[in-house]
This record gives C-alpha cells, sequence and structure tokens, in this order.
C-alpha cells in the first residue's frame, strides 16, 4: 500500500555525496514528504521533511520536484555511518482533529557505503 | 531527556500464547504508534492511540490490541501468536495527533515465535 516508489539499493562511496530518489506521482496536496532512515538494529530515525519547497537541515537536504511527483533526498558527503535504509513516506494532515496520520513504510533503498 | 523506550528488547514465545510489549514515549508526546517490522521488510503500521483510544488502524487482525495510560504509555498485545507474527516491534511517539514533524522511534522489541 506504499504511496512511494524507490530503488531497492544503492552504493556511494565514502565522501561523495549521495542523491536518493522518491517517486510519488498520487501525491495530494495535503500530503508532506518525509524521510526516515533505520540503521542496522535500530528504529527508524527522522532525517528530514517538507512540503513545497527545498529544505536544507544539519543530516541533509530535500529536493522536491516543482510537480511534487517525486523528490530527492541528498547527502552532502557520504560516511560509513550512513549505510542504512532510506524511506521516503507521506504523510496526510488535513489540518482536522479527526485527521488521522496513517504513515506507510514501502521497503526502501539500502544504502552502502564503500570505503 | 529520555527518548522511546521499549521492553522487553528480546522476547521467544511459542505459537498459541499471548504477550505484551510495553511503550513508554518521549517525555511531552501524547500520541503513540505501533509498527511491525518482519525481516527485510519497511515497517507496517498497526495502530495509533491518542488520548486514550484507539486513532486508526492499519490491516491487522482483532488479536493485534493495545492500550494507552493515563501517562500517555502504551502496551501492545497479540494473542494466539502465530509463527508469522515473528517480528521486530515498533513504537512511535509524537507530540500530537496532528503533528506534521518528526516521529520519535524506539529501538523495538524483537519477538520470536516458535
Amino acid at each position: 500500500d506504499a504511496k512511494t516508489t524507490q530503488p531497492n539499493s544503492m552504493e556511494s562511496n565514502e565522501e561523495e555525496p549521495v542523491h536518493l530518489p522518491c517517486n510519488h506521482s498520487t501525491i495530494s496536496g495535503t500530503d508532506y514528504i518525509h524521510w526516515y532512515r533505520q540503521l542496522p538494529s535500530q528504529g527508524p530515525e527522522y532525517v528530514i521533511h517538507g512540503l513545497t519547497s527545498n529544505v536544507n537541515n544539519r543530516m541533509a537536504s530535500l529536493a522536491i520536484a516543482e510537480d511534487r511527483k517525486s523528490s530527492t533526498l541528498i547527502l552532502h558527503r557520504a560516511t560509513l555511518r550512513d549505510a542504512a535504509v532510506y524511506y521516503c513516506i507521506l504523510r496526510d494532515q488535513q489540518g482536522v482533529k479527526t485527521s488521522y496520520d496513517k504513515v506507510i513504510f514501502g521497503p526502501g533503498t539500502s544504502l552502502s557505503v564503500i570505503p | 531527556d529520555a527518548g522511546v523506550t521499549q521492553s522487553p528488547t528480546h522476547l521467544i514465545k511459542t505459537r498459541g500464547q499471548q504477550v505484551t510489549l510495553r511503550c513508554s514515549p518521549k517525555s511531552g508526546h501524547d500520541t503513540v504508534s505501533w509498527y511491525q517490522q518482519a525481516l527485510g521488510q519497511g515497517p507496517q503500521f498497526i495502530f495509533q492511540y491518542y488520548e486514550e483510544e484507539e486513532r486508526q488502524r492499519g490491516n491487522f487482525p482483532d488479536r493485534f490490541s493495545g492500550h494507552q495510560f493515563p501517562n500517555y504509555s502504551s502496551e501492545l498485545n497479540v494473542n494466539a501468536l502465530l509463527l508469522g507474527d515473528s517480528a521486530l516491534y515498533l513504537c512511535a511517539s509524537s507530540p500530537d495527533s496532528l503533528n506534521t514533524g518528526e516521529l520519535f522511534f524506539g529501538e523495538g522489541s524483537r519477538l520470536t515465535v516458535l
């Protein structure tokens, strides 16, 4: 039931930028785009999220296409610690109390970082 | 400030038994969601609790039930365990059910059903 599609796996060399793509062609106007990552033997951790504009934080950047049907998570300099499964998910918030927040995860992209 | 804590971290049960998993949300968070993660797959949404009520539910049978306490902590109960219930069970908390920001996840409870 995931509303996003991502490549199953990607590789990157250490200290090089990584661009992780995500397609969400059926995104609605109230869907926020979230990225989480899951390191081995840990729960997922939040990376970044956005609605329409590109976003930056200390961990990564999020580039959102103008039509919002795709987005790219950018890790500016991959480190060995960035090896994880990265999940792109949509969160629907319609701003009313009974609005649900049924977060749907897909299989994600497994990122390998080569020393 | 403690994050989301879950217990137990690992447990082994046999088919037909019942299990209770516990979650304490991050301080200040009143919404708790539970997920099941099978090996090699993404987390699957089980249900969400807010104000001690089940707010939303995923595609899981009634064998999966939960509870939220006045202090916002939560329990996940699974009855009549099946081999297929073996998974990592994750708890996530957020400040409120309308939050559009980050979910905070615990490290999970690894359940093995023999």
